[in-house]
C-alpha cells in the first residue's frame, strides 16, 4: 500500500525567502505526482503535474522535482509572498486513476 | 471553460438524516472521483467512475453511502443515515484520462452532522 508523507506539517517563513516543501512515498512504481494548493475552506488547485518519466516541472516561481528511486518529490517556491500562504498537498499516482494524497504542509508567509 | 461544479457548498444535518451531494465535472472528462477530506488530512478516495461505470468503490462504506453517475456526466453521492463521524469535506474531481492529465477539483461540500 502506498504511503505518502509530507514533512513538516507546518512551516512559517518571512516574505521573500526561498523554501522547499517535501513529499516522500514508499512505493517507487508511480504513474505521476501532482502538487496542489488548498486555501482554507476551498477545494484543491493543481499547481504542477510530473509524469513518471519526467524529473521536474516549472511554473513561474514554482519548481517541482521527482526522484522515484529515492521516493521523493520537492516543491521549490522562490521569493515567497504572503499570497503563497496555503496548504500544499502532493498526490502520488501509483497507477492510472488511483492516487494517494499526503496530509499536506501548511505554509505561512509573513509580511 | 467551467470548472468542476459542486453543490451545496455547506450542509448541516442531524445524525440519522439523509444527505446528498451533487457534482458536475468538466465537459468531456470521462473520469469522475469522489473524495472525503477530514480536517488536517489529505483527501481519501471514496469512488471512481469511468463514464457511468464505478471502477473503484473499495473505500466506499456501502452500508450507508451510495453514488450514481447516470449518463456518464454529473454524479450524486448520498449518505443515509448520516453519522457524526461523516462530518468532513466531500470533494469531487474529474480528469480527461485516468491519471494522465491530473485532477481538477471542485470547491467541495462541507458537511456537518450534529
Amino acid at each position: 500500500k502506498q504511503e505518502v508523507t509530507q514533512i513538516p506539517a507546518a512551516l512559517s517563513v518571512p516574505e521573500g525567502e526561498n523554501l522547499v516543501l517535501n513529499c516522500s512515498f514508499t512505493d517507487s512504481a508511480i504513474y505521476n505526482l501532482q502538487w496542489f494548493r488548498q486555501d482554507p475552506g476551498k477545494g484543491l488547485t493543481s499547481l504542477l503535474l510530473i509524469q513518471s518519466s519526467q524529473r521536474e516541472q516549472t511554473s513561474g516561481r514554482l519548481n517541482a522535482s521527482l526522484d522515484k528511486s529515492s521516493g521523493r518529490s520537492t516543491l521549490y517556491i522562490a521569493a515567497s509572498q504572503p499570497g503563497d500562504s496555503a496548504t500544499y498537498l502532493c498526490a502520488v499516482g501509483a497507477n492510472a486513476g488511483k492516487s494517494t494524497f499526503g496530509d499536506g504542509t501548511t505554509l505561512t508567509v509573513k509580511p | 471553460e467551467a470548472g468542476v461544479v459542486q453543490s451545496p457548498r455547506y450542509k448541516i444535518i442531524e445524525k440519522k438524516q439523509p444527505v446528498a451531494f451533487w457534482c458536475n465535472p468538466i465537459s468531456g472528462h470521462n473520469t469522475l472521483y469522489w473524495y472525503r477530506q477530514n480536517l488536517g488530512q489529505g483527501p481519501e478516495l471514496l469512488i471512481r467512475y469511468e463514464n457511468e461505470e464505478a471502477v473503484d468503490d473499495s473505500q466506499l462504506p456501502k452500508d450507508r453511502f451510495s453514488a450514481e453517475r447516470l449518463k456518464g456526466v454529473d454524479s450524486t453521492l448520498k449518505i443515509q443515515p448520516a453519522e457524526l463521524g461523516d462530518s468532513a469535506v466531500y470533494l469531487c474531481a474529474s480528469s480527461l484520462v485516468p491519471g494522465a492529465g491530473g485532477y481538477t477539483f471542485g470547491s467541495g461540500t462541507r458537511l456537518t452532522v450534529v
